[in-house]
C-alpha cells in the first residue's frame, strides 16, 4: 500500500462549490504539506503543518483552508471553488529527523477541474 | 530567500544517449539540493539529494548530480538514457533556516526518442 494517499484522484466541480481534498499517510511523519502544480510553474506551496496544532500558510494560501485532523490526516478545502483553482494538487510529508534536509514524500496527486 | 531555476523547459534525447539537466539555485549558504522525478500520472519521487560532503552524489535509476558551489549549480546527469526515463524532472532547494520548506523549479520535461 502507498505511504501517502490522496482522495479523490480526480474531481470535476462547478464554480462556487465547496471541495475537500484529503490526504492520509502511514509514514508516521509529523510534517505535511499541500502543493498545487500548474503547467510551467512547478510546485507551489499552499499550506504546511509541522504537527497537529501547527498550521502555516504557504506562498499561495488565498482561497484555500486546511485541517489537520490527526498526525496522519491533512485535508485541503476550497470553500468556493473558482476556475483558476483548476490544477494538480499534491500532498507531501517529511520526517522531523530528515526535516532539516527538507526531503519530502509525495502522494499521487488529485486532479481538480473547476468549470 | 532561496530560488531555483531550471533553464530548459523541454529536452529531447535519443535512447542510449547521455543526459544532463540543468539546475541553478540562489541561496546565501550551502543549500540542501534535491532532484525529483514525476512520471505521467504519478507523484514526485526523490532521485537524489545533497546536503554536505562529496559533491558528486549518486541516486536511483542510474542518475547522478554534481554540486558546484562556484556555479550555484546542481546538474543532473545520466550516461545512457532509457525510454522509461521520459518524465518531468524537478530540482528543489531547501535550507536549514527555512523551516523545512523546499522551493521547486518549474521542471524540465524529458522526451526520449527511440
Amino acid at each position: 500500500d502507498a505511504d501517502v494517499t490522496q482522495t479523490p484522484r480526480n474531481r470535476i466541480t462547478k464554480t462556487g462549490k465547496r471541495i475537500m481534498l484529503e490526504c492520509s499517510q502511514t509514514k508516521g511523519h509529523d510534517r505535511m504539506y499541500w502543493y498545487r502544480q500548474d503547467p510551467g510553474l512547478g510546485l507551489r506551496l499552499i499550506y504546511y503543518s509541522f504537527d497537529v496544532k501547527d498550521i502555516n500558510k504557504g506562498e499561495i494560501s488565498d482561497g484555500y483552508s486546511v485541517s489537520r485532523q490527526a498526525q496522519a490526516k491533512f485535508s485541503l478545502s476550497l470553500e468556493s471553488a473558482i476556475p483558476n483553482q483548476t490544477a494538480l494538487y499534491f500532498c507531501a510529508t517529511s520526517d522531523p529527523g530528515l526535516a532539516d534536509l527538507n526531503e519530502q514524500f509525495f502522494g499521487p496527486g488529485t486532479r481538480l477541474t473547476v468549470l | 530567500a532561496q530560488s531555483v531555476t531550471q533553464p530548459d523547459i523541454h529536452i529531447t534525447v535519443s535512447e542510449g544517449a547521455s543526459l544532463e539537466l540543468r539546475c541553478n539555485y540562489s541561496y546565501g549558504a550551502t543549500p540542501y539540493l534535491f532532484w525529483y522525478v514525476q512520471s505521467p500520472g504519478q507523484g514526485l519521487q526523490l532521485l537524489l539529494k545533497y546536503f554536505s560532503g562529496d559533491t558528486l552524489v549518486q541516486g536511483i535509476k542510474g542518475f547522478e548530480a554534481e554540486f558546484k558551489r562556484s556555479q550555484s549549480s546542481f546538474n543532473l546527469r545520466k550516461p545512457s538514457v532509457h525510454w522509461s526515463d521520459a518524465a518531468e524532472y524537478f530540482c528543489a532547494v531547501g535550507a536549514p533556516t527555512n523551516a523545512g520548506k523546499s522551493t521547486f523549479g518549474d521542471g524540465t520535461t524529458l522526451t526520449v526518442k527511440p
